[in-house]
């Protein structure tokens, strides 16, 4: 049972417009998220995170808001770059757990930014 | 700063046969966690060390075991491998729990 679910395997966007890739959770007990860029042959990247107790989080062309109520959190690129174009995961965690159960991922969306 | 690295970067081994994966965390880095992730899946915890002592387990078989050393540094080790088991190793390391430093994986295959 996925409890990170990722459901668009692949997102294209013209460069210079909004990417925006979707995460869902069944969690509840997940309290902390994070979103990491992944290109072919490194590790994943981190990008930015965000708690729980905030509904929004800003780092430069990247923005993640999450809605608790839904169990939704979506990451917003603007304006959206050639080197944009990667796999980005979605990733949460029990932080108040002290982190042990380690990162639960979703299967990741390839984001291909069309010049 | 040297980041995560992994060694090997890539192994071919036999069903039934046993394999080591190397990390050396970022300096400074006391936490290490061990991931594996399967062709067209998410990375999936393993198994997370912090000085040197387990702290926590994914929902893997008794195979796969780990350890880490004085230096920070980890082993993971996987006996009696099974076609399956082909994957991505990913490690990373952490100053603390929100952030995690991955390695660029360990490529294994099984034939």
């Amino acid at each position: 049972d996925q409890q990170v679910k990722q459901n668009s395997p692949s997102l294209s966007v013209q460069e210079g417009r909004i990417s925006i890739l979707n995460c869902d959770y069944t969690n509840s007990m997940f309290d902390y998220f994070l979103w990491y860029k992944k290109y072919p042959a490194e590790g994943p990247t981190f990008l930015i995170s965000i708690s729980s107790i905030k509904d929004k989080n800003e780092d430069g062309r990247f923005t993640v808001f999450l809605n608790k109520s839904a169990k939704h959190l979506s990451l917003h690129i603007v304006p959206s770059q050639p080197g944009d174009s990667a796999v980005y995961f979605c990733a949460a965690d029990m932080y108040s757990g002290g982190g042990a159960d380690g990162l639960t991922f979703g299967k990741g969306t390839h984001l291909i930014i069309q010049p | 700063d040297a980041g995560v690295t992994q060694s090997p970067t890539h192994l071919i081994k036999t069903r039934g046969q046993q394999v080591t994966l190397r990390c050396s965390p970022i300096s400074g880095h006391k936490s290490v966690s061990w991931y594996q992730q399967v062709l067209g899946q998410g990375p999936q915890f393993i198994f997370q060390y912090y000085e040197k002592e387990e702290r926590g387990r994914g929902n893997f078989p008794d195979r796969f075991s780990a350890r880490q050393f004085p230096n920070y540094s980890s082993e993971l080790n996987v006996n009696a491998l099974l076609l399956g088991d082909s994957a991505l190793y990913l490690c990373a390391s952490s100053p603390r729990v929100d952030e995690q430093y991955f390695g660029p994986g360990t490529r294994l295959t099984v034939t």
